[in-house]
């Protein structure tokens, strides 16, 4: 399978700047990743796909202005969250959508984002 | 819609007991992939098996095994002689096998504690 990375692995900023989270796929040529957001001991929520070359497609109720996304080459996404507030600090997580037949995603190890 | 239900919020068991943990789907797909992540307290999610709607034959894999229900659409995990490294949150999810609609929906997750 693919080999994700996230960097940062934790940031910690202050209210009202913005944090660039960057997604990699080490080894294979990513089309499309996804970005999940997790609060703490709740589920992954889908935020959005991101597809190479086009914008991202939101899910509903996630605010595009706010968590800006970048999939400007093969093998890198970027997840902006603008002006954050405390309520943003989540755990973010990427994955990267593989080639088999099932379309597999492989996840990155996540990147934990605290607002104070 | 997708639906995935983990009724169990947390397990705790003393280490080499037997768990199982429950998952129930809803879909309106005839054709659907079902999931099992573990999430160690590092964060990271790890891939534990991935289970094609039209094969219901269950699947061991060392002290892992799972059991798909198509007819009461359930795919519970069970953990035989339970070790202290499974101590995870564990996820089920469920997803569309289409191209360009890979969205993953994950339950809320079953917090499992072995106690040694």
């Amino acid at each position: 399978g693919a080999v994700v990375s996230q960097h940062p692995s934790w940031v910690i900023c202050k209210s009202g700047t913005s944090v660039k989270i960057e997604c990699r796929s080490l080894d294979f040529q990513a089309t499309t990743m996804f970005w999940y957001r997790q609060f703490p001991k709740q589920s992954l929520m889908l935020m959005a796909t991101s597809n190479e070359g086009s914008k991202a497609t939101y899910e509903q109720g996630v605010e595009k202005d706010k968590f800006l996304i970048n999939h400007a080459s093969l093998t890198l996404s970027t997840l902006t969250v603008t002006s954050a507030h405390p309520e943003d600090s989540s755990f973010y997580i990427c994955s990267v959508r593989g080639g088999t037949v099932a379309y597999e995603q492989y996840f990155g190890p996540g990147t934990r984002l605290t607002v104070t | 819609a997708q639906k995935v239900t983990q009724a169990q919020t947390e397990i705790s068991v003393v280490e080499k007991e037997d768990v199982t943990l429950d998952c129930v789907y809803e879909t309106r797909d005839t054709t659907y992939y079902l999931f099992w992540y573990k999430q160690p307290p590092s964060g990271e999610l790890v891939f534990l098996i991935r289970r094609n709607s039209f094969d219901e034959q269950n699947e061991i894999s060392g002290r892992y095994s799972w059991n798909f229900q198509k007819s009461t659409s359930s795919f519970n995990f069970t953990i035989t002689a339970s070790q202290v490294v499974d101590s995870a949150v564990y996820f089920c999810a469920l997803r569309s096998p289409n191209f360009g609609n890979e969205k993953l929906t994950f339950g809320t997750g079953t917090r499992l504690t072995i106690i040694p």
